[in-house]
């Protein structure tokens, strides 16, 4: 079965501290992508990893795909309040046009 | 550059009643996606359009659901004999040939009763 996992599912840290958020998957994908969504919002484009060692970074989140593992990481450096979303990591299936979403991670970053 | 738009934003219905989506992705991108979001899960992907082609279904699109895109510009999602469990967001994205970032509409939020 095609899988994308997340891990942790909920994530409540103080200001200030540092967190990884971990995207596995089971298929074969060379790209993998990260999105950002607040309450009741659509989705927002974070992250395009088309290559294994990619890494990306965006103001205090970086993220990097290692395809071998199958694993993504979306780190969090120095967290704030407005980081507070749920984050979702999505690979494509090699060949076809589908995409696969994990369940989320809900990140709450407390002041 | 208007973003990704969506109509209704919300609806509610019956079941057993037909409901019709319209999706209008970015003027310049060609490729087209519907998904469907409940409480709590990520996005589940439907189907792909590339232009007017459906390239790819989704074993969720039932038979109760079919998606058009005549002319290779908006998309129409349709599910007929609606069930309570049609209930979700049907999120709509589009994107380049060539560029990988989807871009997502703002959704509509079915209610089945």
């Amino acid at each position: 079965e095609l899988k994308v996992e997340q891990n942790p599912l909920f994530l409540s840290m103080q200001e200030g501290k540092n967190y990884t958020i971990y995207c596995n998957y089971s298929t074969t994908s060379d790209r993998l992508y990260w999105y950002r969504q607040d309450p009741g919002k659509s989705l927002e484009s974070l992250f395009v990893l088309l290559s294994n060692g990619a890494v990306k970074q965006e103001g205090r989140l970086m993220a990097s795909l290692d395809t071998k593992a199958r694993l993504s990481t979306l780190h969090i450096t120095a967290a704030v309040h407005d980081l507070s979303a749920t984050y979702f990591c999505a690979v494509d299936i090699a060949g076809t046009y589908k995409y696969i979403f994990g369940t989320g991670t809900r990140l709450k970053v407390l002041a | 550059d208007t973003g990704v738009s969506q109509d209704p934003r919300h609806k509610i219905t019956k079941r057993g009643q037909n409901v019709t989506f319209r999706c209008d992705p970015i003027s310049e991108h060609n490729r087209l996606y519907w998904y469907r979001q409940t409480l709590g899960q990520g996005p589940e992907f439907l189907t792909y359009f590339q232009n007017e082609a459906q390239l790819e279904k989704s074993r969720l699109l039932s038979d109760r659901f079919s998606a058009e895109r005549p002319k290779g510009s908006f998309s129409t999602l349709e599910i007929q004999r609606t069930e309570q469990g049609d209930s979700a967001m049907y999120l709509c994205a589009s994107s380049r040939s060539g560029a990988e970032t989807q871009y997502f509409g703002p959704g509509t939020r079915l209610l089945v009763l």
